[in-house]
């Protein structure tokens, strides 16, 4: 079990680029989760897909935001003509059914600061 | 999904037991508690979840009271590594939901030598 990975840690852009970060779940997690958490805050949900279907997007989620989760497997986020307010820790979570319940394990995270 | 209650923040000294309560006087019966931590700069950690039972693992201990309107996070022996921010979450499981985690504003647990 290697956990969840998220790539890059940190990313510096200029207002108006657009980024991609790429979330890889634990293997076997069918479910997987983005979130986004600014300063002071608890986590935001964003976006889940249960294997490869986009099943809920939160209100936060704009038209400049998009995911994907080609094949069930690693997941991408992508925010087109970054704002400052977009400045933000980006989360991704995986789980999957034990017994009656999916707990969330959490990746390190991607720093977007938007300048 | 219920409302939670959270002290915003509590001081612990490092060896006693950390109590963290949490409130949820609106819970439902199909409805679970969970807590997780965040350290600072870092993801947040699953740390252990309940519904009517008490529950231990290696981590910590959950006391949940019998009408279930409320719950205690137990850290046995805190240390310095323990300090962070404590969320407590209640949610329902279903298959046909996503359980998406929606985290309040948690508990700042500081340990201190």
């Amino acid at each position: 079990d290697t956990g969840v990975s998220q790539n890059p840690r940190h990313k510096i852009t200029k207002r108006g680029q657009n980024v991609t970060f790429r979330c890889d779940p634990i293997s076997e997690h069918n479910r997987l989760y983005w979130y986004r958490q600014t300063l002071g805050q608890g986590p935001e949900f964003l976006t889940y897909f249960q294997n490869e279907a986009q099943l809920e997007k939160s209100r936060l989620l704009s038209d400049r935001f998009s995911a994907e989760r080609p094949k069930g497997s690693f997941s991408t986020l992508e925010i087109q003509r970054t704002e400052q307010g977009d400045s933000a820790m980006y989360l991704c979570a995986s789980s999957r059914r034990q017994g009656g319940s999916y707990e969330q394990y959490f990746g390190p995270g991607t720093r977007l600061t938007v300048t | 999904d219920a409302k939670t209650t959270q002290p915003t923040s509590m001081d612990c000294a490092e060896g006693r037991a950390a109590n963290l309560p949490c409130n949820h006087s609106t819970i439902s019966g199909n409805e679970y508690v969970y807590w997780y931590r965040q350290i600072h700069s870092q993801g947040p950690q699953y740390i252990i979840h309940g519904l009517k039972n008490n529950e231990t693992n290696e981590m910590a201990s959950l006391i949940i009271t019998e009408d279930r309107k409320s719950s205690t996070l137990i850290l046995p022996h805190a240390t310095l590594r323990d300090t962070a921010v404590y969320y407590c979450i209640v949610r329902v499981e279903r298959d046909n939901q996503g359980g998406k985690l929606i985290f309040g504003q948690g508990t700042e647990l500081s340990v201190k030598p």
